[in-house]
């Protein structure tokens, strides 16, 4: 059973920044918030991981607040290649359980 | 990172019979997993292949259905057994490399069973 929700779907354009958020209302003290983004066909990939507070890759930033029952996966001037479903997950060993993963599409 | 690959990346098989997967990585793992994900669907994990023992799988999976094998540190397979249509999906093997903490998912073997 996932730990995580997230909404289903998101719509966006060229340019924007898109902020999405997870809830973690079950995370424990020792789990992670990771995301992983898949595109049609191929397997997920890593893109950002953090405890608390933020982190920020090349990729996108991370965002999680003091109590750590949310976390918003935000990425900057989203491109059409961004288009993509997003999974949050809280976890505290290798044994990941997703989501449904919220499904992002940008348009031009 | 890790170079993961999955042979064969796509079949389609009758009823009643068998496939075997593999999963090769270019590096030296800890972990190796094995997902499946239904059409439409998020991943759920299968099992834990551990090197050198018995695979330790999921509620919902079991070993004369899905017999794993990992006989090294780089190398798994997961067999999909006696297939019905309802084993159509994408199989992903997925790692965590020596030394690291990150999880990567290989290319997928998309199975179609007639």
């Amino acid at each position: 059973l996932a730990k995580t929700t997230q909404p289903i779907s998101m719509d966006s354009y060229e340019g924007q920044e898109v902020n999405i958020t997870c809830s973690h209302n079950n995370i424990a003290t020792n789990d992670y918030i990771t995301w992983y983004q898949q595109f049609p066909s191929q397997g997920p990939r890593f893109i950002i991981q953090g405890y608390k507070t933020k982190v920020t890759n090349e990729v996108a930033s991370l965002f999680i607040p003091a109590d750590r029952k949310s976390s918003t996966l935000s990425l900057p001037r989203v491109s059409l290649s961004d288009t993509a479903v997003y999974y949050c997950l809280d976890h505290n060993t290798d044994k990941l359980i997703f989501g449904t993963g919220t499904r992002l599409q940008v348009f031009p | 990172s890790a170079v993961i690959s999955q042979k064969p990346s796509r079949d389609i098989c009758q009823r009643g019979t068998s496939l075997t997967i593999q999963c090769q990585v270019d590096s030296q793992v800890t972990m190796m997993f094995w997902y499946r994900q239904q059409p439409g669907q998020s991943l759920t994990l299968i099992a834990t292949a551990n090197q050198g023992s018995e695979a330790t799988y999921e509620s919902g999976f079991v070993i004369d259905k899905f017999p794993i094998s990992r006989p090294n540190l780089t190398f798994s397979t997961l067999t999909v057994s006696n297939m019905s249509p309802e084993d159509s999906s994408i199989y992903l093997c997925s790692v965590v490399i020596r030394g690291g903490e990150t999880q990567y998912f290989g290319p997928g073997t998309r199975l179609l069973v007639l």
